[in-house]
């Protein structure tokens, strides 16, 4: 089935240094995006890259995409404590006539002060 | 996240009852999908709809779930008989029909069946 991979699973990093997160994904897509999940909270859109585009920034966020590999890497520059949530990649596709998000599993990250 | 509601923000319910949660989308946004987050995963795709129309149901179970979109109110996910394994954190990701690639999402509702 079309799923994003993450990894690592888990990652922890201290204050100021970055955080380097790799998604993976099986087939076609339209475009992919990466949310943040805080404990127990919803998801929070933090940035979408097209097939066509290979880099986006967004402040400290970088996203990287390359279609040949199928994979994607999240790029969080001087992480902060209050970077630590879960992220996930989300692959947009269509399928069956209707378009769909499909999730990874992601990769809690956690930044110590 | 902003705008997007869902409630309860919690839910428990014992075996065999119904659980009803509710999303109202972000003003303006005429599209809604429901997710399923079972705990250290990502959330799984159930149902889109747009009002009044269920447009993908594949990722919802056949049996005890239904969804619907009124043309007035909330979007509403239904699940009867609750069993154990319906307890997870149930998301709405709302859209625009003019950005249909970007969602924005509710809280949740963490549903327990006891």
């Amino acid at each position: 089935s079309q799923q994003g991979e993450e990894d690592p699973q888990a990652l922890s990093i201290q204050e100021g240094e970055n955080a380097t997160m790799n998604c993976s994904y099986k087939t076609s897509i339209n475009n992919l995006q990466w949310y943040r999940q805080n404990s127990g909270r919803g998801l929070v859109h933090l940035i979408l890259i097209r097939s066509n585009e290979r880099e986006k920034h967004s402040g400290r966020l970088r996203v990287t995409l390359d279609t040949s590999k199928k994979s994607s890497s999240l790029l969080i520059t001087a992480s902060r404590a209050a970077d630590t949530a879960s992220y996930f990649c989300a692959t947009y596709f269509t399928q069956g006539g209707s378009e769909k998000l499909v999730f990874g599993k992601g990769t809690k990250l956690t930044v110590n002060p | 996240n902003a705008g997007v509601m869902q409630n309860p923000r919690h839910l428990v319910r014992r075996r065999g009852q119904e659980a009803r949660l509710r999303c109202s989308p972000m003003k303006g946004h005429s599209h809604v999908y429901w997710y399923r987050q079972l705990p250290e995963e990502g959330l799984k795709f159930m149902v889109y709809l747009q009002k009044e129309n269920i447009i993908d149901e594949s990722g919802m179970p056949k049996e005890r779930f239904s969804a619907e979109f009124p043309k007035e109110g909330p979007s509403i996910l239904r699940i009867q008989q609750v069993v154990r394994g319906d307890s997870a954190a149930y998301f709405c990701g709302t859209e625009s029909f003019r950005s249909t690639d970007t969602q924005y999402f509710g809280p949740g509702t963490r549903l327990t069946v006891l």
